[in-house]
């Protein structure tokens, strides 16, 4: 984990709210990631950002939003359009936007009420 | 062994045995690979990683092997310790990562 940060550690959340994961970091890293992890299955890309003030959808964005207004944060949003939104959410970071290893926040474990 | 996209779901492994965790991968473009560790309830960590022009790579207790005649990628632990136990997953990337299931470790006393 060290120098990412993600709150809370456990969110639940009820029908119909949207939720704001929060992801920090102090490395000085462009690239910031989101995934989400189910059991039995690999993680898979919801959002990813290069820069600040740019971000693109992943694999399984739709359900998902997401913003980059400094280098430090990128906060991802739950919205009750994820009907299925129960899952390990997972943040990374990457040096650099070609760089390829990626570093993860130690997770926030959404649960729905 | 695990492959990106099937995995293999648990090893067992008496503690100071040496231990062997394997990912097939199938895309032959994928030029970087990394090993990751996960602990129940935390992010994964990263251990390791090789290039698609290396073989083997060796780091502190861990070796990775990389076969692209078969598209085989190993993780070799030495001395396996009851702090080894975690799940193992290996990422491929060629522009961005995908990544493999996991192999669950489970040390023996």
């Amino acid at each position: 984990d060290g120098g990412i940060t993600q709150s809370p550690k456990y969110l639940f959340r009820k029908e119909g709210q949207n939720v704001t994961l929060s992801c920090e970091q102090n490395l000085n890293h462009d690239a910031m990631y989101w995934y989400r992890q189910d059991p039995g299955q690999g993680l898979r890309l919801i959002y990813y950002s290069q820069i600040v003030n740019d971000f693109q959808k992943g694999d399984i964005a739709e359900g998902y939003s997401v913003s980059r207004e400094k280098k430090e944060s990128f906060p991802l949003t739950v919205t009750s359009a994820q009907k299925n939104p129960t899952a390990f959410y997972l943040c990374a970071t990457g040096e650099s936007p070609a760089a390829e290893t990626q570093y993860f926040g130690p997770g926030t474990r959404l649960l729905v009420l | 062994g695990e492959s990106v996209g099937l995995h293999l779901p648990t090893l067992s492994v008496q503690e100071g045995d040496n231990s062997i965790i394997n990912c097939a991968y199938s895309n032959s473009a994928s030029d970087y690979f990394i090993w990751y560790k996960q602990e129940s309830g935390k992010g994964p960590q990263f251990i390791i990683d090789i290039r698609s022009n290396m073989d083997k790579r060796q780091g502190q207790r861990v070796t990775v092997l990389l076969n692209k005649t078969v598209k085989h990628l190993s993780l070799q632990i030495a001395a396996t310790q009851p702090g080894d136990s975690a799940v193992y997953f290996c990422a491929e990337g060629n522009e961005k990562l995908t990544f493999g299931t996991g192999t669950r470790l489970t040390i023996i006393p």
